[in-house]
C-alpha cells in the first residue's frame, strides 16, 4: 500500500499567486480530510468529504480556500488569491472509518 | 464544545527512563481517543486508538495509554524511552458524526538525552 501521497512536497510562491494542493487518498478510503498544522495554531481541520461529498467546510479559514473531489482517488486544495499568513505544512489524510492515514504533508511558503 | 488538552509543550527525558504524556479531553459523550507520533519533516502516525472496552490500550513501539473517564484523561505511557522515541506527539479526541472526525491538542514535544 503506497499510503496517502501529496503533492508538492514543498511550494513557494508569491504573494497573490494561485497555489495548488494536491492528494491521492488510500484506495477504498471513504473519508478525506484537508488539515493545516502552523506553530501558533497547531492543526486544524480544514474540510472533509465522505465519498466524495464535502460534509464540513466549517474550517475553511476565507472564501479564498476551496477543495474539491472530483473522484475517489484525487482531491485538490486550492489557495486563490494566496497571502503570506497562509503558509503552512497542509495535510491530507484518508480513513476507512475510526483513524486517520496521513500523507507526509505539503510545506506551503508564500513570500 | 470538544477539546483536548495537552498541558505539556516539551519535556526532556533521559533515555531509558519511563514516559508519560499527558492529555485531558472535553466531550460530552464516549470518546474515541487517539495518541499520533510526527517526527520532523513527516506526517502523523497512529501510535494507538481507544473506541470501547479494555481501559488499557497497547500500541505499537511500545507505547500504551489509559482511558480514565473520571479524570477525562488519555495519558500516554511507555516503560523505557529509547532515543528514537524523540518527536511531538498528538492527542486527539474523535467527534462529530463521523468518529473520523478528530480534534486535535496541541501537541508534546519530547526530547530524549543521552
Amino acid at each position: 500500500d503506497a499510503g496517502v501521497i501529496q503533492s508538492p512536497r514543498h511550494e513557494v510562491t508569491e504573494m497573490g499567486q494561485e497555489v495548488t494542493l494536491r492528494c491521492k487518498p488510500i484506495s477504498g478510503h471513504d473519508y478525506l480530510f484537508w488539515y493545516r498544522q502552523t506553530m501558533m495554531r497547531g492543526l486544524e481541520l480544514l474540510i472533509y468529504f465522505n465519498n466524495n461529498v464535502p460534509i464540513d467546510d466549517s474550517g475553511m479559514p476565507e472564501d479564498r480556500f476551496s477543495a474539491k473531489m472530483p473522484n475517489a482517488s484525487f482531491s485538490t486544495l486550492k489557495i486563490q488569491p494566496s497571502e503570506p499568513r497562509d503558509s503552512a505544512v497542509y495535510f491530507c489524510a484518508s480513513s476507512p472509518t475510526g483513524e486517520l492515514f496521513f500523507g507526509e504533508g505539503s510545506r506551503l511558503t508564500v513570500l | 464544545a470538544q477539546s483536548v488538552t495537552q498541558p505539556d509543550i516539551h519535556i526532556t527525558v533521559s533515555e531509558g527512563a519511563s514516559l508519560e504524556l499527558r492529555c485531558n479531553y472535553s466531550y460530552g459523550a464516549t470518546p474515541y481517543l487517539f495518541w499520533y507520533v510526527q517526527s520532523p519533516g513527516q506526517g502523523l502516525q497512529l501510535l494507538l486508538k481507544y473506541f470501547s472496552g479494555d481501559t488499557l490500550v497497547q500500541g505499537i513501539k511500545g507505547f500504551e495509554a489509559e482511558f480514565k473517564r473520571s479524570q477525562s484523561s488519555f495519558n500516554l505511557r511507555k516503560p523505557s524511552v529509547h532515543w528514537s522515541d524523540a518527536a511531538e506527539y498528538f492527542c486527539a479526541v474523535g467527534t462529530g458524526g463521523a468518529t473520523n472526525k478528530l480534534i486535535f491538542g496541541t501537541g508534546t514535544l519530547l526530547a530524549v538525552q543521552p
